[in-house]
């Protein structure tokens, strides 16, 4: 009964391919976000979505694109992936702002 | 611009000892600040978190100190076990209503049986 899960949890993909990763919460929390974990674990915040609206989109390339259908998902979508690109990527949820952010086990993107 | 220094990146201690992990924050509108635990491989974990009303909390052998004149607060481990070992970060709320968290750097403990 996990409450954030995300899919897929490892992602090894060549330079150059288009890729996706898929966030979902049964928490009924109205506020997700996409962080990035790079190789020195350093936790930085790429996006933020409250009911379906983004909220903030730090300095992103915009070769990143989130999408939420609903508010229970959000998915990543990253074009023309590059070698930089290679990170654990967590979703995480929140039931408002100032709150408990619960986050999803992460997904190890590898582009080669 | 939203800055939170953490200190330090690496701490080794003896089981049974306390561990001392100091952050500073630069958003003087910042009113949130959680602490996470994330073991190897694993998701971060919310381990405890203080508001800006309040300037000390406890849970069992974990406690957070919050001096927001100085804009620093800080995390205490008591009697630590091994399975205290990961990496420990702090984070400070962001400016607006958005929930965004601005995390350290992380500290890595290590605790020696």
């Amino acid at each position: 009964d996990t409450a954030v899960s995300q899919t897929p949890k490892y992602l090894v993909t060549q330079m150059g391919n288009d890729k996706s990763i898929k966030c979902e919460q049964n928490l009924g929390h109205d506020t997700m976000y996409w962080y990035k974990q790079d190789s020195k674990k350093f936790l930085k915040i790429m996006f933020s979505y409250n009911n379906k609206e983004l909220i903030i989109n730090e300095t992103v390339p915009n070769r990143f694109s989130p999408k939420s259908p609903d508010k229970a998902h959000l998915n990543l979508h990253i074009n023309s992936l590059e070698l930089g690109d290679s990170a654990v990527y967590f979703c995480a949820s929140s039931r408002q702002e100032r709150t408990e952010a619960f986050f999803g086990q992460g997904t190890r993107l590898t582009v080669v | 611009g939203e800055n939170v220094e953490q200190h330090p990146s690496t701490l080794s201690v003896q089981e049974g000892d306390s561990a001392v992990i100091k952050c500073t924050y630069s958003d003087s509108a910042s009113n949130y600040f959680p602490w996470y635990k994330q073991e190897l491989g694993k998701r971060p974990q919310l381990i405890i978190d203080i508001r800006s009303n309040v300037g000390e909390k406890k849970d069992q052998r974990i406690a957070v100190t919050l001096n927001k004149t100085a804009k620093h607060f800080s995390l205490h481990i008591t009697e630590t076990q091994p399975e205290d070992s990961a990496v420990y970060f702090c984070a400070a709320s962001g400016s607006g209503n958005t929930g965004k968290l601005i995390f350290g750097q992380g500290t890595t403990l290590q605790v020696k049986p």
